[in-house]
């Protein structure tokens, strides 16, 4: 199993681009989440899906988009980057929400 | 929604000490208490976690402790090893929703 998958590993981009982070796993896991990572604030959540169909936000989910058309992807769209959303973006899935979560290897984001 | 509270921020300690980070969170509700270690440049992984009908886990080195009336609980590491240098992340995963919350991490730093 591949585990947890994250494209692309580092992003440029200008203030006002849009991308696409992309996140995939093979262990048929239920839940999946996005997180972003800034020095001295921990993990924080931004989306979350418990099955495909289904997400809600987090605890920092403006300026962010994600759907869940299949088991295996959780993408996460960024509509207009801005020079705050300079961060380093984990995927993470598990069986359930209470079950051990694992993390992909992270998308470092930079934001000009 | 839930808050976490991680201490210390920082903590130094040699090798073959005791070492303990302690969290607090705010919603009586959370049920679920997972610990990550994160390596510098790596992405977090579970170390050992617990849920609210447990007072106490052990991983060999690693524990566990929870105090629901207090709504505390600590991550202890025995005998120290230069290894176990890294960042914890304790978390709490509400029981209202499906949402799980990280504290701010702390920094271990095991001198040899």
């Amino acid at each position: 199993n591949a585990g947890v998958t994250q494209t692309p590993k580092f992003q440029v981009l200008k203030t006002g681009q849009s991308m696409t982070l992309q996140c995939a796993q093979d262990m048929n896991h239920e839940y999946m989440s996005w997180y972003r990572q800034d020095p001295g604030m921990g993990l924080r959540l931004i989306h979350y899906s418990v099955g495909a169909g289904i997400t809600d936000q987090g605890e920092v989910p403006n300026g962010y988009n994600v759907s869940r058309s299949t088991t295996e992807d959780f993408p996460l769209r960024l509509l207009s980057a801005a020079p705050s959303q300079t961060s380093v973006y984990f995927c993470a899935s598990s069986y359930t929400d209470w079950e051990t979560q694992y993390f992909g290897p992270g998308t470092r984001l930079l934001v000009l | 929604g839930e808050n976490v509270e991680q201490h210390p921020s920082t903590l130094s300690v040699q090798e073959g000490d005791s070492a303990v980070i302690k969290c607090t969170y705010s919603d009586s509700a959370s049920n679920y208490f997972p610990w990550y270690k994160q390596e510098l440049g790596k992405r977090p992984q579970l170390i050992i976690d617990i849920r609210s009908n447990v007072g106490e886990k052990k991983d060999q080195r690693i524990a566990v402790t929870l105090n629901k009336t207090a709504k505390h609980f600590s991550l202890h590491i025995t005998e120290t090893q230069p290894e176990d240098s890294a960042v914890y992340f304790c978390a709490a995963r509400s029981g209202s929703n499906y949402k799980l919350t990280f504290g701010k991490g702390t920094l271990l730093t095991v001198n040899p």
